[in-house]
């Protein structure tokens, strides 16, 4: 199915660990983000890309990296885990055809990978 | 600074009852508007996209209106079903200090009971 596939779904991190988390969409969309969800706090932008070479910087993004050097990859980096960072992350995509208008097609989210740092 | 803000946080209603859900936002330059469900340890699903220049959108029980003006947003569900059961979430699309960002509320979890 055509969609945001994410992997791993679990992941458990020692501290000091470092990681990817992956994410690949097939819907030729030029935006991607990623989130985190901590309980009760809602999801926050960690970074975000309008496409391919070109990220940012979302509300949370210290302790994190992304890189995408093609349009269908945006991969997450943790270098070196901390507690702090244990929580559920979610990437998402969208289509902005007239990039500052929006995403007239709405946002897709992937199933979320559910990482804990011990 | 845009926040949204979801009430109430809970609600648990009785199977076939009509309900709303509230979001209000702060900055009512928006791009559109999305409703997501999510579902407990699942990722979130689109249910309803309303553009700004929009009223409202249906989809099945489903009904969603927006007005940008007052900065505020509904989700009516009719005829609940056990099955609606889940967390709802409302997420508007706007520029923030240059760039463009979806800014989410904390949702309303939803129980309805058969």
């Amino acid at each position: 199915n055509a969609g945001v596939t994410q992997t791993p779904k679990f992941r458990i991190l020692k501290i000091g660990q470092s990681m990817t988390l992956q994410c690949a969409q097939d819907m030729n969309h030029n935006y991607m983000y990623w989130y985190r969800q901590d309980p009760g706090m809602g999801l926050k932008l960690i970074y975000y890309s309008v496409g391919a070479g070109i990220t940012d910087k979302g509300e949370v993004p210290n302790g994190y990296n992304v890189s995408r050097s093609t349009t269908e990859y945006f991969p997450l980096r943790l270098e070196l885990a901390a507690p702090s960072q244990t929580s559920v992350y979610f990437c998402a995509s969208s289509y902005s055809r007239v990039p500052g208008q929006g995403a007239a097609r709405g946002y897709t989210f992937g199933s979320g990978t559910r990482l804990t740092v011990v | 600074k845009q926040e949204v803000t979801q009430i109430p946080a809970a609600l648990s209603v009785p199977e076939g009852e009509n309900l709303v859900l509230n979001c209000s936002f702060t900055d009512s330059a928006i791009y559109n508007l999305q409703w997501f469900r999510q579902d407990p340890g699942k990722g979130l699903t689109s249910l309803l996209l309303i553009q700004s220049s929009q009223r409202e959108q249906t989809s099945g029980r489903l009904n969603a209106s927006l007005d940008k003006s007052s900065g505020r947003s509904t989700l009516y569900i009719a005829a609940s079903q056990p099955g609606d059961s889940a967390t709802y979430l409302c997420a508007v699309y706007s520029t923030q200090g240059g760039s463009e960002k979806l800014v989410f509320g904390k949702g309303t979890k939803l129980t309805v009971n058969p």
